[in-house]
């Protein structure tokens, strides 16, 4: 158990719907990171956020967003659900630099299918 | 902008072989560098980092050692494994502005095998 809970593993479900993945960073990691993986664009960063506030931004849709909430989960939104976002879909967190560049830590990721 | 490139895969070999994948990067800043593994149907594992120059991470026999003036940061095992097989990547992270670390650019992925 790496200390990044992600839930559900497994989303299966329909062109056009919408769908709320969860992850829970490491107790005391105030970042968390998306991440997408597929196998035409590889590992891909999503979006970033530090302790309620978003950081960074990467390749993400318009369809999706997300957010942190002040218990430090976060939730990543995808609506008008296509064929192409059939991914593995990361979440990572991180401490503050006062702790020192110890690196990342994953969970184990949530598999969607868009059928 | 940032960028990370990891030998063409997959790479082959049998038991107790040497293994080397290549990993080069491009980044605007001083970037610290990670190699990351994944298993069948798991996440990512930190597998070993370095944070500056010359600096060598090291992991269940792997190494890999910062090399800026080559921007190189290629990872070797001196004799690999049937439980070895996995997916490796090389990533760099920027250490953004303010008090948290930025994102992780990864390269593409290597697939090993290791055949008994």
């Amino acid at each position: 158990d790496s200390g990044v809970t992600q839930t559900p593993k497994h989303l299966i479900t329909a062109t056009g719907q919408r769908v709320t993945l969860r992850c829970s960073p490491r107790s005391g990691d105030l970042s968390v990171y998306w991440y997408q993986q597929s196998l035409d664009q590889g590992l891909q960063f999503l979006i970033q956020y530090y302790n309620g506030e978003e950081r960074a931004k990467g390749n993400i849709l318009e369809r999706f967003s997300a957010q942190q909430f002040p218990d430090l989960h976060s939730e990543l939104n995808l609506s008008s659900l296509e064929l192409g976002d059939s991914a593995l879909y990361f979440c990572a967190s991180s401490g503050p630099k006062r702790q020192g560049p110890y690196g990342y830590t994953f969970g184990s990721g949530t598999r969607l299918t868009v059928v | 902008g940032d960028s990370v490139t990891q030998m063409e895969g997959p790479v082959t070999l049998s038991e107790e072989a040497f293994l080397t994948i290549n990993c080069t990067y491009t980044a605007t800043g001083y970037p610290s560098l990670f190699w990351y593994v994944q298993y069948p149907g798991e996440g990512l594992q930190l597998l070993l980092k370095a944070t500056k120059a010359d600096d060598k991470g090291s992991n269940k026999g792997f190494e890999a050692t910062y090399r800026k003036e080559t921007t190189s940061f290629h990872l070797e095992k001196g004799s690999v494994q049937v439980s070895d097989s996995a997916v490796y990547f090389c990533a760099l992270s920027l250490n953004a502005g303010g008090t948290s670390y930025g994102k992780l650019t990864f390269g593409q992925g290597t697939i090993l095998t290791v055949h008994p």
